[in-house]
């Protein structure tokens, strides 16, 4: 069975934190890259943040990066994604990926979870 | 700024051939390969071509992808009321060290 399930999505100040998670079945998790991927309101995909197949590769996007950090726990096969020092500009919905190979520099996703939404507002 | 630049919107008749096209740079799309996505509203993104031109497992043949130097297209033929959605290009670039989604091209079947 295949399946990605995210939580943690919510409303948070600018400058909070949050932290969003993401289960996967075995078979969907193990070995592959993953990534967050995000779409604000109106707007287009963003990609945010990947982590390559053995958790050695890391990468942020430029607008989150010393703020976002993501990791994997190949016991719970979850992936993370936390997120301080929020801004407004963070608000959308976070989707996380799955990439076909462990290659951490391939944005192609062949499973997404559902999307959980933040919203950073006063 | 890297960037991948796509029109904002395409149509077609049912039936029709439609293309959109992806342009990049020398570091993102001259480098590496095009994957393109199909977002409906309200839903997870579908892959429909990795690799440049390579469909994955259901998605029907009507749908094909091509890449030259810098620049990559998506072909829809037999256009269809359900290819109705968003669809966008995605590439890595080796200046950012990061992926990158064009800005998506709304297509509408008329």
């Amino acid at each position: 069975e295949v399946y990605f399930l995210e939580s943690g999505g919510g409303s948070v100040q600018p400058g909070g934190s949050l932290r969003l998670s993401c289960a996967a079945s075995a078979s969907t998790f193990r070995g592959y890259a993953l990534s967050w991927v995000r779409q604000a309101p109106g707007e287009g995909l963003e990609w945010v943040s990947g982590i390559g197949g053995s958790g050695s590769t890391i990468n942020y996007a430029d607008s989150v990066k010393g703020r976002f950090t993501i990791s994997r726990d190949t016991l719970t096969n979850t992936v993370y994604l936390q997120m301080n020092r929020l801004r407004a500009e963070d608000t959308a919905t976070y989707y996380c990926a799955r990439g076909r190979s462990s290659m951490a520099d391939r944005p192609d996703f062949d499973y997404w979870g559902q999307g959980t939404l933040v919203t950073v507002s006063s | 700024q890297s960037v991948l630049t796509q029109p904002p919107s395409a149509s077609g008749t049912p039936g029709q051939r439609v293309t959109i096209s992806c342009s990049g740079s020398s570091s993102s799309i001259g480098s590496n390969t095009v994957n393109w996505y199909q977002h409906l509203p309200g839903t997870a993104p579908k892959l429909v071509i990795y690799g440049n031109d390579q469909r994955p497992s259901g998605v029907p043949d009507r749908f094909s992808g091509s890449k030259s130097g810098t620049s990559a297209s998506l072909a829809i033929s037999g256009l269809q009321s359900e290819d109705e959605a968003d669809y966008y290009c995605a590439a890595w670039d080796d200046s950012l060290n990061g992926a990158l989604f064009g800005g998506g091209t709304k297509l509408t079947v008329l």
